[in-house]
């Protein structure tokens, strides 16, 4: 149980483009999911909290307006990458939390490369 | 907010050996500690969390500790194995009714020698 999965698992796209990266909860319901960004041999560093129905809660340096995040069902949540630039390039990863305040469970990730 | 400082950044340990990774945390309000294992370019996998209620919680050959008063825990990992070779993360977070944000150490690259 506690099955988390990420789509796609890999994308490349072009500098100026949007990428869309899909992360559900599959055999679970989840009120809460969170979004990470990991760079190569680096932790993982939270992006921004998002819980359905609501609007998403970003960390402090993290740009709403180019990180968006919809969480439009209790299985799935979604974050777009707006107008994306080299740097952006990273290891998206999302974790889904059911209810409870405990366990994360994560998705497998997502390799963005922007060119 | 929370920093969570975790040592060594590397380990070699000998097949067989016990490997110990420590973690500090800032947040005195912070009640949960998980520890995630991740293969390189995996996803991380929660091996053993522990809560504040108590001081230590073994799984096989996993354990953790946790230390309240100074406001630091451990993982032990005894009997080491190849196939333990791996990144490991702890955590912290301020778990409550709702959102559970976790903090991550820097993480520790753990290699077992055969």
């Amino acid at each position: 149980g506690a099955v988390v999965s990420q789509h796609p698992s890999r994308v490349i796209c072009k500098s100026g483009t949007s990428v869309k990266i899909e992360c559900r909860s599959l055999d679970f319901q989840a009120t809460t999911m969170f979004w990470y960004r990991q760079f190569p041999k680096q932790s993982l560093m939270l992006m921004a909290t998002s819980n359905e129905g609501s609007k998403a809660t970003y960390e402090q340096g993290v740009e709403k307006d180019k990180f968006l995040i919809n969480h439009a069902s209790l299985t799935l949540s979604t974050l777009t990458v707006t107008s994306a630039h080299p740097e952006d390039s990273s290891f998206y990863i999302c974790s889904a939390q059911p209810s409870g305040p405990y366990e994360q469970y994560f998705g497998p990730g997502t390799r963005l490369t922007v060119t | 907010g929370e920093n969570v400082e975790q040592h060594p950044s590397t380990l070699s340990v000998q097949e067989g050996d016990s490997a110990v990774i420590k973690c500090t945390y800032s947040d005195s309000a912070s009640n949960y500690f998980p520890w995630y294992k991740q293969e390189l370019g995996k996803r991380p996998q929660l091996i053993i969390d522990i809560r504040s209620n108590v001081g230590e919680k073994k799984d096989q050959r996993i354990a953790v500790t946790l230390n309240k008063t100074a406001k630091h825990f451990s993982l032990h990992i005894t009997e080491t194995q190849p196939e333990d070779s791996a990144v490991y993360f702890c955590a912290a977070s301020r778990s409550q009714t709702g959102a559970n944000n976790l903090f991550f150490g820097t993480g520790t690259r753990l290699t077992v020698i055969p």
